[in-house]
């Protein structure tokens, strides 16, 4: 069956040091990659996705993310986090045209001021 | 332009029960899907709506039902309620069938005693 993996549950990060989390799938097919946050008290927002072309995308808030087929791994990284960066993010992959999203269990970043 | 729109916002039943939720898709989005996320978890694929019809449908029981309107608006319905079923309930929307990008809404908190 089809699978996402976040590695980390909880991070704890000072504000100004680097961020990656970690999102492993397991499929062989064709999917699209999506990363969404929920900041507390928020609903889900998408952050960034990969459909296609430059593995490396770029997303709201400085965040980008990096698409390695050969490790079927989709990391999500941040050169400087803040504050406002607090929140629960949640990896998800999709076969492409089932529009069926399948979530990682998500990892939650707190950001110490 | 009003995002996804969900209710109630928090609902409590007992086991037993019958419950419906409602979800009012992004403005001009067609296609309806609904995930459970229990608490600590990933949202988790329940079924999705196009064109009034379910299309698909994850690994829930029948007591799972939905039903989408003519205006793309759509219920999901839970029969004899089980203290499982306590878990938050999210409606996303697309703007097309094979259109990947999902569209959350704030979700709606099912409380089951």
């Amino acid at each position: 069956a089809q699978s996402v993996s976040q590695h980390n549950h909880h991070v704890i990060l000072s504000e100004a040091a680097s961020l990656e989390l970690g999102c492993n799938y397991s499929y062989g097919g064709t999917v699209n990659l999506f990363w969404y946050v929920q900041y507390p008290g928020q609903h889900l927002q998408l952050l960034l996705k990969y459909f296609s072309g430059d593995p490396l995308v770029k997303g709201i808030k400085g965040f980008e993310a990096e698409f390695i087929k050969s490790k079927f791994s989709f990391n999500l990284r941040k050169p400087s986090v803040q504050w406002s960066d607090t929140a629960e993010y949640f990896c998800a992959v999709n076969l492409r045209a089932t529009n069926k999203l399948i979530f990682g269990t998500g990892t939650l970043l707190a950001v110490q001021p | 332009d009003a995002g996804v729109t969900q209710s109630p916002t928090h609902l409590i039943k007992t086991r037993g029960q019958q419950v419906t939720l409602r979800c009012s898709p992004k403005s001009g989005h067609d296609t309806v899907s609904w995930y459970q996320q229990a608490l600590g978890q990933g949202p988790q694929f329940i079924f999705q709506y196009y064109e009034e019809e379910e299309r698909q449908r994850g690994n829930f029981p029948d007591r799972f039902s939905g039903h989408q309107f003519p205006n793309y608006s759509s219920e999901l319905n839970v029969n004899a309620l089980l203290l499982g079923d306590s878990a938050l309930y999210l409606c996303a929307s697309s703007l097309a069938w094979g259109e990947e990008t999902q569209y959350f809404g704030p979700g709606t908190r099912l409380l089951v005693l």
